[in-house]
């Protein structure tokens, strides 16, 4: 089975620091996404990427900036982290967009301070 | 923009009643996915609809794909307090990156 999992499933942080989220997944995947979670609002894409190095913003790229460096690591880095940026965090990877599922890690709920 | 709208935001039944959710998109979709997030999980995919007016079940879901492939369905038979979750429908409309999901039905059911 796919493994897809994130670096911490409860995050606590000041307003203005710098944030690291990882994720990890084990299927070899090309392709790896960031959500974020919101009541009322669904999940709304972050940044994706399609291979290593490579990255495309989605709807809410605002705030955020992400790394890829190795196929099996995605990282999303909040470089200066506000208050409206407290949410649920989904990371999600797919072997191929669009044509199969998504598989979705456990999340990372963020809170700003 | 591109949205994929989905109602009802909130359902609350008694066991053993129906369910449906629907998701309608402003453009023509290549295909759509459903999901299921149970309270304090992460979405787990449930099933893909490909073909125009395509029909699917799954023991008591049915999934429906509309002809002109802009709206979808599904459809919980006799609710059990397993079914209890948040449904997402989400839309791919073959552009590289365009994929978007409803905001989700949350299902509460009473038992």
């Amino acid at each position: 089975d796919v493994k897809v999992t994130q670096s911490s499933r409860y995050l606590v942080k000041r307003t203005g620091e710098k944030v690291f989220l990882e994720c990890v997944q084990d299927m070899d995947h090309e392709n790896m996404f960031w959500y974020r979670q919101d009541p009322g609002l669904g999940l709304r894409l972050i940044y994706f990427s399609y291979d290593v190095k490579m990255k495309e913003k989605g709807d809410i790229p605002e705030g955020y900036s992400v790394s890829r460096e190795k196929k099996e690591r995605f990282s999303l880095i909040l470089e200066s982290a506000s208050t409206n940026q407290t949410s649920m965090y989904l990371c999600a990877s797919v072997l191929r967009q669009g044509l199969r599922e998504q598989f979705f890690g456990p999340g990372t709920r963020l809170t700003v301070l | 923009g591109q949205q994929v709208m989905q109602i009802p935001q909130y359902q609350h039944v008694q066991e053993g009643e129906d369910f449906t959710t629907y998701c309608n998109s402003s453009t023509t979709l290549s295909n759509i996915q459903w999901y299921k997030q149970r309270p304090g999980g992460h979405p787990v995919f449930l099933i893909q609809l490909v073909k125009s007016g395509e029909v699917k079940k799954q023991k008591r879901l049915t999934f429906q794909f509309g002809e002109a492939k802009k709206n979808s369905s599904l459809h919980i038979t006799a609710t059990q307090t397993t079914d209890v979750g948040t449904y997402f429908c989400a839309g791919y409309t073959g552009d590289f990156n365009k994929f978007y999901f409803g905001s989700g039905t949350k299902l509460n059911v009473k038992p």
